[in-house]
């Protein structure tokens, strides 16, 4: 089976522009997070979608959305870019077997807010 | 705000050398997982532990969990210099909610 796979892999963006993510789950999974990566803060959780529905939601401010499309493909969008927001922005998709979820990362998009 | 805090948050060993890394976690939880990053890239799954399950291996790696401490701890024997990345112990709740660790960044020196 393919990958988890991300676009763009690399992305420069000014100030108060709007970005949007691609992502593209294994085949047969349903959920879809995204997570924002940075030195100073970690791993943190944005958002979940399954089956097209937000599941879980992270502490993020609403310039950060997602949507998930009806082959689990998902995009996430940044709007109104600050600085920082320069991060490894990864996908994760995730099946649930035998009572439990793993999840399969994507390779990451890496964006940067000059 | 991060469930999981690993320990430690750097290690550098040499080759042959066994690293040992902890991780803590504060609710309740449905399993635990570990996961390695090489330099800016994707995680990758290495092991899942289940919240009954005491002690796990797979390959070099063995993970134990204590529910009772709530902490779990990766040792990774024999070390390469290909096992140098960060590890991630990430917590699952039985609805699927992930939360993930700082992180343990291990430098393996030839």
């Amino acid at each position: 089976k393919a990958g988890v796979t991300q676009t763009p892999r690399y992305l420069i963006k000014t100030r108060g522009q709007q970005v949007t993510l691609s992502c593209s789950p294994i085949s047969g999974h349903r959920s879809v997070s995204w997570y924002q990566q940075t030195p100073g803060q970690g791993l943190q959780f944005l958002f979940e979608y399954f089956s097209e529905t937000q599941r879980n939601k992270g502490n993020f401010p609403g310039r950060f959305s997602g949507r998930q499309f009806s082959n689990s493909r998902s995009e996430m969008n940044v709007s109104t870019l600050e600085l920082g927001d320069s991060a490894l922005y990864l996908c994760a998709s995730s099946l649930k077997q035998a009572g439990s979820y793993e999840q399969y990362f994507g390779p990451g998009t890496r964006l940067t807010v000059t | 705000s991060q469930q999981g805090e690993e320990d430690p948050q750097a290690l550098s060993i040499q080759e042959g050398e066994n690293a040992t890394m902890n991780c803590s976690y504060k609710t309740s939880i449905n399993n635990l997982q570990w996961y390695r990053q090489n330099s800016g890239r994707g995680l990758v799954h290495l092991i899942l532990i289940r919240s009954n399950e005491r002690e796990k291996h797979s390959g070099r790696l063995r993970v134990t969990l204590d529910t009772s401490k709530k902490s779990s701890s990766l040792l990774i024997t024999a070390s390469r210099a290909a096992d140098t990345a960060s590890y991630f112990c990430a917590t699952t709740d039985s609805w699927g909610k992930f939360q993930f660790g700082a992180g343990t960044q291990v430098v393996v020196t030839p």
